[in-house]
Formats: C-alpha cells, sequence, structure tokens
C-alpha cells in the first residue's frame, strides 16, 4: 500500500534554507505534492511536481524528485519566521484521485 | 473569488450523537474530497464526490456518508460519534474535467467528541 514518510521536525536559522524531505513507496505516483498547514488552519498547497520531472523552481521554493529512489525534498531559500508551519508532501497514484499524506514536518524557524 | 469554505469551525459533541458538515467548493470547482486530520497526523483520505455521486472511497466505516447537491456544495455525515472521531475535517476541492487539476483546502471544521 501507499506509504509516505517524513521527518517530524526541523529547525533552521531566519535566512538559512530549508530542506524538508519525503519518501513515498508507491511507483505509480504521478504527482506529487508539498502543503504547508499553519496554526489552527487548513492546509495551503505551495508548489507540486508530475513525477517525469526532476526539479521545479517557484521563487524561494526549489522541489527536487528522484524517482528512481523515490525520494523527494522542499527546499526554502532565505527562510523567514513566516514559513514556520508544518509541511506535509503528499502523492497522488496513476488512476487515483484522493491524496496520500505523510505525517508532516514541522519547520521552527529560529530568529 | 472565494476559497473553499466548511462550516461551522467548531463543533462539539458526545458519543452516539450524529453530525453534519458543510463545504461550499471553491469557484469554478466540481469535485469534492473530505479527509480527517487526527492530531498529529497527516490527512487521511475520507470520499469524493463528483456529479453527486460517491466517486472513490477511503478506508472508512459507513457511519461516514456525504452528499454532493447541484451547485457542487458538499456534507459530510458522521453517526453514531464514537471518541476516535475527534479531529479535523478538511473539505478540498478540484476541477476534474482539467488534467491534474491540484486540490485545494477549506480552513476545515475541528469536531471534539466528550
Amino acid at each position: 500500500g501507499e506509504d509516505v514518510e517524513q521527518s517530524l521536525f526541523l529547525s533552521v536559522r531566519e535566512g538559512d534554507s530549508s530542506v524538508i524531505n519525503c519518501t513515498y513507496t508507491d511507483s505509480s505516483s504521478t504527482y506529487l505534492y508539498w502543503y504547508k498547514q499553519e496554526p489552527g488552519a487548513g492546509l495551503q498547497l505551495l508548489t507540486y511536481i508530475f513525477s517525469n520531472m526532476d526539479m521545479k523552481q517557484d521563487q524561494r521554493l526549489t522541489v527536487l524528485l528522484n524517482k528512481k529512489d523515490k525520494h523527494l525534498s522542499l527546499r526554502i531559500a532565505d527562510t523567514q519566521t513566516g514559513d514556520s508551519a508544518i509541511y506535509f508532501c503528499a502523492e497522488k497514484e496513476t488512476g487515483a484521485n484522493n491524496l496520500f499524506f505523510g505525517t508532516g514536518t514541522r519547520l521552527t524557524v529560529i530568529p | 473569488d472565494a476559497g473553499v469554505t466548511q462550516s461551522p469551525t467548531h463543533l462539539i459533541k458526545t458519543r452516539g450523537q450524529q453530525v453534519t458538515l458543510r463545504c461550499s467548493p471553491k469557484s469554478g470547482h466540481d469535485t469534492v474530497s473530505w479527509y480527517q486530520q487526527a492530531l498529529g497526523q497527516g490527512p487521511q483520505f475520507i470520499f469524493q464526490y463528483y456529479e453527486e455521486e460517491e466517486r472513490q472511497r477511503g478506508n472508512f466505516p459507513d457511519r461516514f456518508s456525504g452528499h454532493q447537491f447541484p451547485n457542487y456544495s458538499s456534507e459530510l455525515n458522521v453517526n453514531a460519534l464514537l471518541l476516535g472521531d475527534s479531529a479535523l475535517y478538511l473539505c478540498a476541492s478540484s476541477q476534474r474535467n482539467w488534467y491534474n487539476q491540484p486540490q485545494h483546502f477549506g480552513d476545515g471544521t475541528r469536531l471534539s467528541i466528550l
């Protein structure tokens, strides 16, 4: 079955880069997503990548996909205190419309 | 352009009761999915509605049911509430006929069972 794993915690200093990692098991994944959740809020879509791509950049965000190793990462450049939140990796497999989420990585940005 | 809206924002119920949660999709979206997010966990898929029918379902018991209306809004109903149903319930909408339109989420309804 589908399994998406993330490390639970990450702390970085303001201005540094953050790298949040995710591994997944389903080789039929078509799209992989990153969502951000702030306290008391829902999920905000940050970016997504199609499984035939290696990299996608969107302003301060860079997504890297290693399909062979089933590894996905999100790099946030020049991390700010407003980036403190929980970040979820999610996958969608071929033929399905639902998303499978990891347990989330809590990013803490230290001023 | 209104995003996904959910109501109510918070709800307290007791064991055995029934609850109805509501969702209005983002403008232009026709597909609604519901997720349950327990404390400290990632969201888990409950089911998805399109054209007023349940199209896909996750691993949730029949106590969880839903409905979609002609205006694409949706309801999630949970019967015979258990303590373990306490969670944040998230609604997500998307546009089915566009290839891989991502799902956009509302802020959720936090359900507490006493």
